[in-house]
């Protein structure tokens, strides 16, 4: 049974068409973290909520916005998707501190027209 | 500024064979780390940790070597088997009160039946 729920799967979206990727968890975690992985690169942070606390990494555009309605959601909103924005995004999950496991979704390939 | 190296981009073994995973980091404030294995359309699943305090941690088939004195991470996987094909990233996190994890670019092992 999958804990931690990405979707879409594959999502196709226009040059500057803004996008929404879901992440839901069953785990009942407090924090939940978005990641970003190209090609051959390592899975890369870029922001994350314990439970309603935002944290956004300094280098993450401001393009990349987060929502968390709930304990089990957590959006990434990307406004004006580029080219560069192409990759895998994946949702994790864990307990916060005293939980250093961290468990991901399957993730969402996203292709940029 | 990679904190956590995985100089071998790929590593082919033999089924039957010892697989060895090496991970190197620079942050000296790491103290727990963590291998992370990826099939592909998957997201990554936890493998097996080690804290700073011990220098080996073992779980069936894998091992988990740790020298803070190199600063080097090792992960073991005796005997390989085709199902280990995979990609595998080291982790490291820092501090005790820290629930985030540094991830480097992977390692992806083939073994050959």
């Amino acid at each position: 049974d999958a804990m931690v729920i990405q979707n879409p799967r594959y999502q196709v979206t226009q040059f500057g068409k803004p996008v929404t990727l879901s992440c839901s968890q069953t785990l009942n975690h407090n924090v939940m973290y978005w990641y970003q992985q190209k090609s051959s690169q390592a899975p890369k942070l870029l922001f994350h909520y314990y439970d309603k606390d935002f944290n956004n990494e300094a280098d993450t555009p401001d393009n990349f916005q987060s929502r968390r309605p709930n304990t089990s959601f957590c959006f990434l909103d990307i406004r004006s998707p580029g080219l560069g924005d192409a990759a895998m995004y994946l949702c994790a999950t864990s307990r916060g501190v005293g939980g250093n496991i961290q468990y991901f979704g399957a993730g969402t390939r996203l292709s940029v027209l | 500024d990679q904190q956590v190296k995985q100089n071998s981009p790929s590593l082919s073994v033999q089924e039957g064979r010892i697989s060895i995973l090496n991970c190197d980091y620079t942050n000296s404030m790491f103290d727990y780390f963590l291998w992370y294995k990826k099939y592909p359309a998957e997201g990554p699943t936890f493998l097996i940790s080690i804290s700073s305090i011990k220098d080996k941690n073992e779980d069936g088939r894998f091992t988990v070597f740790l020298n803070k004195s190199a600063k080097h991470l090792s992960l073991h996987i005796v005997p390989s088997q085709p199902g280990d094909s995979a990609v595998y990233f080291c982790a490291g996190g820092a501090g005790a009160g820290s629930y985030q994890l540094t991830f480097g670019k992977g390692t992806k092992l083939s073994v050959i039946p």
